[in-house]
Protein backbone atom coordinates (compact mmCIF):
# COMPACT_ATOMS: atom_id res chain seq x y z
CA UNK A 1 0.00 0.00 0.00
CA UNK A 2 1.28 3.78 -0.95
CA UNK A 3 1.70 6.07 1.54
CA UNK A 4 0.34 8.58 0.12
CA UNK A 5 -3.28 7.74 -2.47
CA UNK A 6 -4.86 9.84 -4.19
CA UNK A 7 -8.08 9.44 -6.11
CA UNK A 8 -9.53 9.51 -8.70
CA UNK A 9 -6.21 8.89 -10.90
CA UNK A 10 -8.45 10.13 -13.91
CA UNK A 11 -11.04 12.64 -14.16
CA UNK A 12 -12.67 14.53 -17.24
CA UNK A 13 -15.04 17.69 -16.68
CA UNK A 14 -17.08 19.90 -18.47
CA UNK A 15 -16.05 24.01 -17.96
CA UNK A 16 -17.59 24.89 -15.15
CA UNK A 17 -18.09 21.87 -13.20
CA UNK A 18 -16.98 21.90 -9.80
CA UNK A 19 -14.43 19.09 -9.21
CA UNK A 20 -12.45 17.31 -6.05
CA UNK A 21 -9.56 15.49 -6.17
CA UNK A 22 -8.67 13.16 -3.05
CA UNK A 23 -5.88 12.40 -0.78
CA UNK A 24 -5.10 9.69 1.88
CA UNK A 25 -1.79 9.00 3.24
CA UNK A 26 -0.85 6.82 6.37
CA UNK A 27 2.21 8.80 7.67
CA UNK A 28 2.74 11.33 10.28
CA UNK A 29 3.31 14.61 8.82
CA UNK A 30 4.61 18.24 9.55
CA UNK A 31 2.74 19.25 5.86
CA UNK A 32 1.08 18.65 3.22
CA UNK A 33 1.48 20.25 -0.40
CA UNK A 34 -0.66 20.41 -3.59
CA UNK A 35 1.23 20.32 -6.86
CA UNK A 36 0.23 21.18 -10.85
CA UNK A 37 2.17 19.79 -13.19
CA UNK A 38 1.80 20.81 -16.63
CA UNK A 39 2.11 18.97 -19.99
CA UNK A 40 5.63 20.48 -20.27
CA UNK A 41 6.37 19.32 -16.67
CA UNK A 42 7.06 22.12 -14.68
CA UNK A 43 5.69 22.08 -11.24
CA UNK A 44 3.73 24.04 -9.38
CA UNK A 45 3.34 24.23 -5.84
CA UNK A 46 -0.55 25.26 -4.90
CA UNK A 47 -0.77 24.90 -1.54
CA UNK A 48 1.33 24.19 1.69
CA UNK A 49 -0.92 23.26 4.44
CA UNK A 50 -0.82 21.79 7.95
CA UNK A 51 -4.65 22.27 9.26
CA UNK A 52 -7.63 23.52 8.13
CA UNK A 53 -8.49 24.92 5.03
CA UNK A 54 -6.51 27.15 2.26
CA UNK A 55 -8.01 29.06 -0.46
CA UNK A 56 -6.86 31.05 -3.39
CA UNK A 57 -9.02 32.29 -6.36
CA UNK A 58 -10.97 29.31 -7.68
CA UNK A 59 -8.80 26.55 -5.68
CA UNK A 60 -9.27 25.90 -2.33
CA UNK A 61 -7.79 22.56 -0.28
CA UNK A 62 -8.60 21.13 2.87
CA UNK A 63 -7.39 18.83 5.45
CA UNK A 64 -7.77 16.81 8.26
CA UNK A 65 -5.21 15.54 10.34
CA UNK A 66 -7.37 13.34 12.63
CA UNK A 67 -8.54 11.44 9.09
CA UNK A 68 -5.05 11.74 7.72
CA UNK A 69 -7.33 12.77 4.27
CA UNK A 70 -6.87 16.05 2.39
CA UNK A 71 -8.88 17.17 -0.64
CA UNK A 72 -8.42 19.91 -3.52
CA UNK A 73 -11.65 21.57 -5.02
CA UNK A 74 -11.57 23.67 -7.90
CA UNK A 75 -14.65 25.71 -8.96
CA UNK A 76 -15.59 27.27 -11.67
CA UNK A 77 -13.36 24.90 -13.53
CA UNK A 78 -11.96 25.89 -16.83
CA UNK A 79 -10.16 23.99 -19.78
CA UNK A 80 -6.54 25.58 -18.46
CA UNK A 81 -7.07 23.80 -15.18
CA UNK A 82 -5.91 20.47 -17.12
CA UNK A 83 -3.35 19.75 -15.95
CA UNK A 84 -1.62 16.79 -13.32
CA UNK A 85 -2.69 17.37 -9.77
CA UNK A 86 -0.19 15.90 -6.57
CA UNK A 87 -0.73 15.23 -3.55
CA UNK A 88 2.82 14.94 -1.54
CA UNK A 89 3.14 14.52 2.18
CA UNK A 90 6.22 16.09 4.08
CA UNK A 91 8.07 15.00 7.32
CA UNK A 92 10.14 18.39 7.55
CA UNK A 93 10.70 19.13 3.74
CA UNK A 94 10.92 15.18 2.63
CA UNK A 95 8.12 14.84 0.60
CA UNK A 96 6.46 11.37 -0.44
CA UNK A 97 4.44 11.85 -3.70
CA UNK A 98 1.19 10.24 -4.80
CA UNK A 99 0.93 9.07 -7.95
CA UNK A 100 -0.76 11.90 -9.42
CA UNK A 101 -4.37 12.91 -10.57
CA UNK A 102 -4.70 14.03 -15.01
CA UNK A 103 -7.75 15.89 -15.03
CA UNK A 104 -9.06 17.58 -18.42
CA UNK A 105 -11.65 20.20 -18.68
CA UNK A 106 -12.97 19.71 -21.59
CA UNK A 107 -15.05 23.34 -23.08
CA UNK B 1 7.32 35.26 -5.63
CA UNK B 2 10.29 32.39 -5.35
CA UNK B 3 11.77 31.39 -7.93
CA UNK B 4 14.04 28.53 -8.64
CA UNK B 5 15.68 27.83 -12.44
CA UNK B 6 17.18 24.72 -14.13
CA UNK B 7 19.55 25.08 -16.58
CA UNK B 8 19.53 23.18 -18.88
CA UNK B 9 15.99 22.58 -19.69
CA UNK B 10 16.70 19.90 -21.85
CA UNK B 11 19.68 17.91 -22.83
CA UNK B 12 20.36 15.11 -25.64
CA UNK B 13 23.67 13.54 -25.19
CA UNK B 14 25.23 10.05 -25.91
CA UNK B 15 25.43 7.40 -23.54
CA UNK B 16 28.64 7.52 -21.76
CA UNK B 17 29.02 11.32 -21.66
CA UNK B 18 28.45 13.26 -18.29
CA UNK B 19 25.72 15.46 -18.00
CA UNK B 20 25.65 18.24 -15.54
CA UNK B 21 22.42 20.04 -14.08
CA UNK B 22 21.90 23.05 -12.19
CA UNK B 23 19.71 24.29 -9.96
CA UNK B 24 19.36 27.84 -8.59
CA UNK B 25 17.24 29.63 -6.37
CA UNK B 26 16.72 33.18 -8.18
CA UNK B 27 15.79 35.28 -5.37
CA UNK B 28 16.20 33.50 -1.81
CA UNK B 29 18.54 31.44 -0.41
CA UNK B 30 18.24 27.91 0.44
CA UNK B 31 19.32 25.62 3.06
CA UNK B 32 18.48 22.86 1.42
CA UNK B 33 17.67 21.35 -1.98
CA UNK B 34 16.50 18.12 -3.48
CA UNK B 35 16.90 16.40 -6.07
CA UNK B 36 13.73 14.05 -8.15
CA UNK B 37 13.23 12.07 -10.91
CA UNK B 38 10.34 11.79 -12.58
CA UNK B 39 9.90 8.39 -15.37
CA UNK B 40 7.18 8.58 -17.98
CA UNK B 41 3.39 8.40 -16.54
CA UNK B 42 5.03 7.96 -12.89
CA UNK B 43 5.30 10.29 -9.58
CA UNK B 44 8.11 12.11 -8.45
CA UNK B 45 10.84 10.03 -6.55
CA UNK B 46 13.35 11.39 -4.46
CA UNK B 47 16.95 10.62 -5.33
CA UNK B 48 18.83 12.75 -2.36
CA UNK B 49 18.94 16.11 -0.18
CA UNK B 50 21.59 18.38 -0.75
CA UNK B 51 22.92 20.38 1.99
CA UNK B 52 24.98 23.64 1.49
CA UNK B 53 28.68 22.84 2.09
CA UNK B 54 28.14 18.83 3.28
CA UNK B 55 27.51 15.65 1.50
CA UNK B 56 24.34 14.76 0.28
CA UNK B 57 22.33 12.35 1.29
CA UNK B 58 21.07 9.62 -1.36
CA UNK B 59 17.91 7.92 -1.57
CA UNK B 60 18.00 4.19 -0.90
CA UNK B 61 18.57 2.82 -4.37
CA UNK B 62 20.64 5.71 -5.98
CA UNK B 63 24.23 5.34 -7.04
CA UNK B 64 26.01 8.11 -5.58
CA UNK B 65 28.96 7.69 -7.74
CA UNK B 66 26.89 8.30 -11.26
CA UNK B 67 24.65 10.83 -9.67
CA UNK B 68 27.21 13.41 -8.14
CA UNK B 69 25.58 16.10 -6.12
CA UNK B 70 27.24 19.70 -5.14
CA UNK B 71 26.25 22.49 -3.68
CA UNK B 72 28.51 24.84 -3.60
CA UNK B 73 26.34 27.82 -2.26
CA UNK B 74 22.76 28.85 -0.82
CA UNK B 75 21.39 29.13 -3.93
CA UNK B 76 22.84 26.70 -6.53
CA UNK B 77 22.99 22.71 -6.77
CA UNK B 78 23.93 20.89 -9.01
CA UNK B 79 23.23 16.83 -10.65
CA UNK B 80 25.79 15.50 -12.39
CA UNK B 81 24.78 11.87 -14.31
CA UNK B 82 28.33 10.46 -14.95
CA UNK B 83 28.51 7.79 -17.55
CA UNK B 84 25.10 8.12 -18.76
CA UNK B 85 23.11 5.18 -20.53
CA UNK B 86 19.74 5.07 -21.93
CA UNK B 87 18.13 3.99 -18.68
CA UNK B 88 19.24 7.54 -16.94
CA UNK B 89 16.99 9.22 -19.89
CA UNK B 90 14.40 10.47 -17.44
CA UNK B 91 12.72 14.52 -16.01
CA UNK B 92 14.63 15.84 -13.06
CA UNK B 93 13.72 17.98 -10.99
CA UNK B 94 14.72 20.28 -8.42
CA UNK B 95 13.49 21.77 -5.23
CA UNK B 96 14.77 24.34 -2.75
CA UNK B 97 13.62 25.27 0.35
CA UNK B 98 14.08 28.90 1.48
CA UNK B 99 15.61 30.09 4.93
CA UNK B 100 13.58 32.52 6.78
CA UNK B 101 15.69 34.78 8.98
CA UNK B 102 13.35 36.51 11.92
CA UNK B 103 15.92 38.60 14.31
CA UNK B 104 19.17 36.70 14.81
CA UNK B 105 17.75 33.25 14.51
CA UNK B 106 17.47 31.21 11.14
CA UNK B 107 14.94 28.36 10.22
CA UNK B 108 14.21 26.22 7.78
CA UNK B 109 10.84 25.58 6.39
CA UNK B 110 8.36 22.69 5.00
CA UNK B 111 7.90 24.76 2.33
CA UNK B 112 9.75 23.70 -1.11
CA UNK B 113 9.44 25.79 -4.62
CA UNK B 114 9.99 23.81 -7.25
CA UNK B 115 11.86 24.12 -10.51
CA UNK B 116 10.90 23.74 -13.69
CA UNK B 117 12.45 20.30 -14.67
CA UNK B 118 15.36 19.22 -16.99
CA UNK B 119 14.16 16.57 -19.58
CA UNK B 120 17.29 14.47 -19.84
CA UNK B 121 17.65 11.73 -23.32
CA UNK B 122 20.57 9.53 -23.19
CA UNK B 123 20.91 7.89 -26.97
Amino acid sequence: KNEVEQSPQNLTAQEGEFITINCSYSVGISALHWLQQHPGGGIVSLFMLSSGKKKHGRLIATINIQEKHSSLHITASHPRDSAVYICAVGFFSRLTFGEGTQLTVNP
Amino acid sequence: GAVVSQHPSWVICKSGTSVKIECRSLDFQATTMFWYRQFPKQSLMLMATSNEGSKATYEQGVEKDKFLINHASLTLSTLTVTSAHPEDSSFYICSARPIVASGSRVFGTDTQYFGPGTRLTVL
